[in-house]
This record gives C-alpha cells, structure tokens and sequence, in this order.
C-alpha cells in the first residue's frame, strides 16, 4: 500500500537550517506531484509548496518564499523540504501529502504521510 | 488568495444525530475544487471529500459533500463514534488553503 514516512524533523535555533525528507513507497512516485503541508502546535493545517511529477514546476506559500526550496529525486522516491532562516512561528509538525491523480499539479492530498515534529527555538 | 471560513467553530452532538458543516469561499472555486479532509488526534489529516462532492475510495456513504455557489457543506448523516474530530475544508484550484477547521465534538 500506499507509504509516506517523514523524517528530519527535530530542534533547531532561529536563523539555522534543517532537511526534512519524505520515503514514499507502494506507489510510482514519479507520475504524482507531492506537497509539504504543516501544522502548528493546536492550530490548523497550511500548505507549505507543491513540485509536479517531473520537479519543472514548484509553488510555495509566501510565509515560505524565499526561504524554503522543495525538490525530489526521483531515482530515490523521496522528496525533500530545505529550510533556511528557520524562525519560531516555523514550528509545526510537517507532512508530505501526494496528489490523488497521477501527473496532476492542482489536485486533493492523498494520502499524507504521519508527520515529522520541527522546534524553532532558542 | 481564496479565503475558506469554516463555520462552526465546534460543533457537539450526539451519536446517531445528523451533522452539518459549512465552508464558504471568498470567491469563486474553480470546478467545484473543493475537498474535505478528517482529522483525529495525533493523527494525519484524510481525505473524505473530493469536487466538492465525490467520496473518496473506503469512505462510508453516511459522509456527503455539496455546493452552492461559493458555499459547500459536508454532511455526515448519523454520527458513528469514530466520527467525532476536526474537519477541513480544502480549496485546490487556485493554489491551495485550507478553512480552519470544525471539531465535532461529542454532546
């Protein structure tokens, strides 16, 4: 079935960096455009950016823009979310989510993967 | 940027009784791109919800999604206890946001 493991989450001080991957597995990752999509402690979801199938086209939130660069190695099945210039209201739990629809960009999240916790503080 | 107001805040019924929730868009939604997502405590979000209206694959018939307009509503029509939890409301024809959410709360 169908699998998203998150992982590089942790602690990090304000103004450093941190990789968050996501392993996917079960599917042919390489036809389906993926999202990072996070989650602040007690508040609501937020998508984070998308990059299509192929990696050509990427979007991002502007909370991010600037400062957080999606890609994907498709050789690997995994995607990644580089963030820099990390600040407090960062911290949230981030999941990577796949379209529903294979080479679609503008598509429903299915699934998500579990999450991975990331700590901006001092 | 669309905007999603979900409406109520909370909502706290009973098992067995009929659940109501709205999401409505400050502007038009392209193609009824409008999805409904469930979410239980430390738990992803899952989809229920896509076009504003299409069931995804597994869930029951007792979850039903509509449109009007700008407004969409997701109704549940019996509460089982496994459906008590927060619901999203997801645009994803113009870029993507979420609503912020209802929690269905048990009475």
């Amino acid at each position: 079935q169908v699998q998203l493991v998150e992982s590089g989450g942790g602690v990090v001080q304000p103004g450093r960096s941190l990789r968050l991957s996501c392993a996917a597995s079960g599917f042919t990752f390489s036809s389906y455009g993926m999202h990072w999509v996070r989650q602040a402690p007690g508040k609501g979801l937020e998508w984070v950016a998308v990059i299509s199938y192929d990696g050509s086209n990427k979007y991002y939130a502007d909370s991010v823009k600037g400062r957080f660069t999606i890609s994907r190695d498709n050789s690997k099945n995994t995607l990644y979310l580089q963030m820099n210039t990390l600040r407090a209201e960062d911290t949230a739990v981030y999941y990577c989510a796949t379209n529903r629809r294979y080479f679609h960009l503008w598509d429903p999240f299915d699934p998500w993967g579990q999450g991975t916790l990331v700590t901006v503080s001092s | 940027e669309i905007v999603l107001t979900q409406s109520p805040g909370t909502l706290s019924l009973s098992p067995g009784e009929r659940a109501t929730l709205s999401c409505r868009a400050n502007q038009s939604v392209s193609s009824s791109n409008l999805a409904w997502y469930q979410q239980k405590p430390g738990q992803a979000p899952r989809i229920l919800i896509y076009g504003a209206s299409s069931r995804a694959t597994g869930i029951p018939d007792r979850f039903s999604g509509s449109a009007s307009g700008t407004d969409f509503t997701l109704t549940i029509s019996r509460l089982e206890p496994e459906d008590f939890a927060v619901y999203y409301c997801q645009q994803y024809g113009s870029s993507f946001t979420f609503g912020g959410g209802t929690k269905v709360e048990i009475k």
